[in-house]
């Protein structure tokens, strides 16, 4: 399968501990981003890369949240002293540096439930 | 109000009619548009881009209105594996500029 793909697919944890996912893009994509999407909403954007560069992250993002792209591959983004407001589903998609605008390939996500 | 705004639904509708939705947006500075179809409890699906002629995909027709600021989606002769919700993106200017609507909950009925 040379989707893009996401570990681990369900995570459960307490409050106050820290948790990382990991995210493996399409090989040939440069650009990787992460959302959030809650129950009824769409996908929130949370950070954007363009190989190893971290260029652009949400205000909405608290210092709690970093990631990192260290050889402009795979991904991970980390949470820590998770609280209960961080229970949500956690995508990734990446997309190709041609194309039409920002044209992108998701991810099945990571189901975060903190309790 | 909302950068990109969706009703939400459901629409609820038999098997093989023509349904129809949009999608409003207030930047009138956005640049690229896409449809996404996401089944429950699966990821986003890019579905079509549209384009400013507008574009179709087999029973799927994608429109751009800039002058009122939406877009649409057309399905004709729905079937029952087109039940998801479909989410509107609307994008400008930077990656964090990418910004998808609640999306519109569909329902095909036998």
């Amino acid at each position: 399968d040379t989707g893009v793909s996401q570990d681990p697919r369900h995570k459960i944890t307490k409050r106050g501990q820290n948790v990382t996912f990991r995210c493996d893009p399409i090989s040939e994509h440069n650009r990787l981003y992460w959302y959030r999407q809650t129950l009824g909403q769409g996908p929130e954007f949370l950070t954007y890369f363009q190989n190893e560069a971290q260029l652009e992250k949400s205000r909405l993002l608290s210092d709690r949240f970093s990631a990192e792209r260290p050889k402009g591959s795979f991904s991970t983004l980390e949470i820590q002293r998770t609280e209960q407001g961080d229970s949500a589903m956690y995508l990734c998609a990446s997309s190709p540096m041609t194309g039409i605008g920002y044209e992108q390939y998701f991810g099945p996500g990571t189901r975060l439930t903190v309790t | 109000r909302k950068e990109v705004e969706q009703d939400p639904g459901p629409f609820n509708v038999p098997e093989g009619a023509t349904v129809a939705f949009n999608c409003t947006y207030s930047n009138s500075a956005s640049q690229s548009f896409f449809w996404y179809r996401q089944d429950c409890r699966k990821e986003p699906k890019l579905l079509m881009s549209v384009y400013s002629s507008g574009n179709e995909d087999g029973r799927f027709t994608a429109q751009l209105n800039r002058a009122s600021q939406y877009i649409s989606l057309l399905i004709r002769d729905s079937k029952l594996s087109d039940s998801a919700t479909y989410l509107c993106v609307v994008s400008y200017s930077s990656a964090s500029k990418i910004i998808f609507g609640s999306g519109t909950r569909l329902s095909i009925r036998p």
